[in-house]
């Protein structure tokens, strides 16, 4: 009963690489989405997707670019890592506009 | 702008005792609202929600409350327990984006 899972935990990224954070979920969730958690601070919206083929801007879209081109999946890709998007990651899934369960994220530190 | 706000960043009670955790939000348009709990190194699980058509939802120790003339909600956990020891964020939703609050770090001590 995997439920939502994000990979990798941890990523220590120098400013400029690029990386793409991985979700998958296989509860045939339609929603989907990425929040940031910045230390002490609560969750904000990055991009959500409302099903395949269809992704929308949340909160802080900046520096970042997702796609969905299946239901289980959406990835998240950072393209030119910069010191502010140090941050814990989460990706979670909800069918329609209910409760979202949540993986366990992906630890970013860019350097 | 802070949409949902948790103004108390932590609190602490005794094992057994009542836990009230707090949320104000501005944006009337958030017809659901939900709790959830996080502890360190996890992410997020849902607890507990409300509609914005009720004023009370119950799930055991857990009770959620909901004014909406006063646009505030609050969790109720009777009695608390020291694995309730995590940080709780009240989240609301209008359409498809669930906006969180800053969260609050409930401390139960035994």
């Amino acid at each position: 009963n995997a439920g939502v899972t994000q990979t990798p935990k941890f990523r220590i990224l120098k400013i400029g690489q690029s990386m793409t954070l991985q979700c998958t979920q296989d509860m045939n969730h339609n929603y989907m989405y990425w929040y940031r958690q910045d230390p002490g601070m609560g969750l904000k919206l990055i991009y959500y997707s409302v099903g395949a083929g269809i992704t929308d801007k949340g909160e802080v879209p900046n520096g970042y670019n997702v796609s969905r081109s299946t239901t289980e999946d959406f990835p998240l890709r950072l393209e030119l890592a910069a010191p502010s998007q140090t941050s814990v990651y989460f990706c979670a899934s909800s069918q329609w506009d209910t409760e979202a369960f949540f993986g366990q994220g992906t630890r970013l530190t860019v350097v | 702008d802070q949409q949902v706000k948790q103004n108390s960043p932590s609190l602490s009670v005794q094992e057994g005792r009542i836990s009230i955790l707090n949320c104000d939000y501005t944006n009337s348009m958030f017809d659901y609202f939900l709790w959830y709990k996080k502890y360190p190194a996890e992410g997020p699980t849902f607890l507990i929600s409300i509609s914005s058509i009720k004023d009370k939802n119950e799930d055991g120790r857990f009770t959620v409350f909901l004014n909406k003339s006063a646009k505030h909600l609050s969790l109720h956990i009777v009695p608390s327990q020291p694995g309730d020891s995590a940080v709780y964020f009240c989240a609301a939703n209008a359409g498809n984006m669930l906006t969180f609050g800053g969260g609050t770090r409930l401390m139960v001590k035994p």
